[in-house]
């Protein structure tokens, strides 16, 4: 069975630039997720998408996060403009639906400089 | 919204001891709480998840056990490697599949 792919797998931009982050989900699966994870720190949840529709996004910086799950499969995931206290690792995770295991990808580690 | 906290942040070990990480979690609608083991630069991989109708599960060397009443739930790995060592997150969901992690635990197992 396949994973949750992602790409790109490593990011290098200056602030204020922007970037776009891309995640494929296990085939089948509902619920999409997108992390953010600092180094030393556990995943904290960005947005969290249940087919094409938002779920939970308290957590994402709207001003300059946007995230979205088009046809219900692949996801993206942008910030614009970046900020240097965006540097982290941005996992992307699915499950099947309520109540299952949540399987993540390799993630997106973004330095911004 | 849920919090879980978890210790130590750190935790060294001889090799062939147990070790023991521990979490709390503040939201009693959250009923699944699955542990994930992180080796450096890799994606979280789960290892062992116990739902909220069970308070033990075992796994070779790995166990979970969970007090709801208390609200933790801990992990056990016994006669440990030197493979053993990485980050171990717990994270505790809701009947929403909304996952909340806890702020992970770096074990290092010596030879």
């Amino acid at each position: 069975e396949a994973g949750v792919a992602q790409s790109p797998r490593y990011k290098i931009i200056e602030k204020r630039q922007s970037v776009a982050f891309w995640c494929n989900p296990i085939s089948g699966h509902a619920t999409l997720y997108w992390y953010q994870q600092i180094l030393g720190q556990g995943p904290k949840l960005l947005i969290q998408f249940q087919n094409n529709g938002v779920v939970d996004d308290s957590q994402l910086p709207k001003d300059r996060f946007s995230a979205e799950r088009l046809k219900g499969v692949d996801s993206t995931l942008k910030i614009q403009p970046a900020k240097l206290e965006d540097s982290a690792v941005y996992l992307c995770a699915s499950s099947l639906s309520d109540g299952e295991k949540l399987f993540f990808g390799s993630g997106t580690q973004l330095s911004v400089l | 919204g849920e919090n879980v906290e978890q210790h130590p942040s750190t935790l060294s070990v001889q090799e062939g001891d147990s070790a023991v990480i521990k979490c709390t979690y503040s939201d009693s609608a959250s009923n699944y709480f699955p542990w994930y083991k992180q080796e450096l630069g890799k994606r979280p991989q789960l290892i062992i998840d116990i739902r909220s109708n069970v308070g033990e599960k075992k796994d070779q060397r790995i166990a979970v056990t969970l007090n709801k009443t208390a609200k933790h739930f801990s992990l056990h790995i016994t006669e440990t490697q030197p493979e053993d060592s990485a980050v171990y997150f717990c994270a505790a969901a809701n009947t929403g599949n909304q996952f909340y992690f806890g702020t992970g635990t770096s074990l290092t197992v010596i030879p």
